[in-house]
């Protein structure tokens, strides 16, 4: 039974490319929510979604950044056009309907350089 | 907006000995959520507290859900070298969605072997 699965777990771009990171959650989690980690820091909340529904992106940048969690299919964060502050660890994280906590994944270390 | 402080922010301590920490905060959380983070990996949920006044154990770890419920504590007892990680504390929101979790900025602890 996987758990929370997220790729790439290190990903380098260069500044004003994309990146797209990928989350399958855990067989049986309809939620998904992505998290910002900077280092030496607690996490930020960024999105969380169900399937096909953005339910909140409080915490998304206006520019730059969007996710889905399509029908079918991982759950997909990009950025567009990074810059080097965007460099930060990216946790996916999955919860069933009934909330009990999150199951985090192993997260994506995004280097911008 | 709401904030959840840890102390201490780092502790050293000696294999065998008992740790404790806590969280504290100016709004009410009703849930408190205990996890611990490895270095390269994404948070593992430790405990998870519903009740005010609610003490729960996992193995060695004890958390406890403070009365007023603007606080929690977690103790760790017998301390082994694998205890060795960064703890954070986390409650959900209080504005608008609830699965949006804050998070302390962590308790890092280290373990003389």
């Amino acid at each position: 039974n996987a758990g929370v699965m997220q790729n790439p777990r290190h990903l380098v771009r260069r500044r004003g490319q994309e990146a797209r990171l990928r989350c399958s959650p855990m067989k049986g989690h309809s939620h998904v929510y992505w998290y910002r980690q900077l280092p030496e820091e607690g996490l930020k909340f960024m999105v969380y979604l169900q399937k096909e529904n953005i339910i909140d992106e409080s915490g998304m940048p206006k520019e730059r950044f969007s996710a889905e969690f399509p029908k079918e299919g991982p759950s997909i964060l990009r950025i567009q056009q990074v810059v080097r502050g965007d460099s930060a660890a990216y946790f996916c994280a999955s919860s069933p309907l009934v909330f009990y906590g999150y199951t985090f994944g192993s997260g994506t270390r995004l280097t911008v350089v | 907006g709401q904030q959840l402080n840890q102390s201490p922010q780092s502790m050293f301590i000696q294999e065998g000995e008992d740790v404790s920490m806590n969280c504290t905060s100016s709004s009410i959380f009703n849930t408190w959520l205990w996890y611990k983070q490895d270095p390269g990996e994404g948070p593992v949920l430790l405990i998870a507290l519903y009740k005010a006044g609610e003490l729960t154990s996992n193995g060695r770890l004890t958390a406890q859900f403070g009365i007023t419920r603007k606080d929690s504590f977690l103790n760790i007892s017998a301390s082994i070298p694998s205890d060795v990680g960064i703890y954070f504390c986390a409650g959900p929101s209080n504005a608008g969605n609830n699965r949006k979790l804050i998070w302390g900025l962590g308790t890092s602890l280290g373990v003389n072997p």
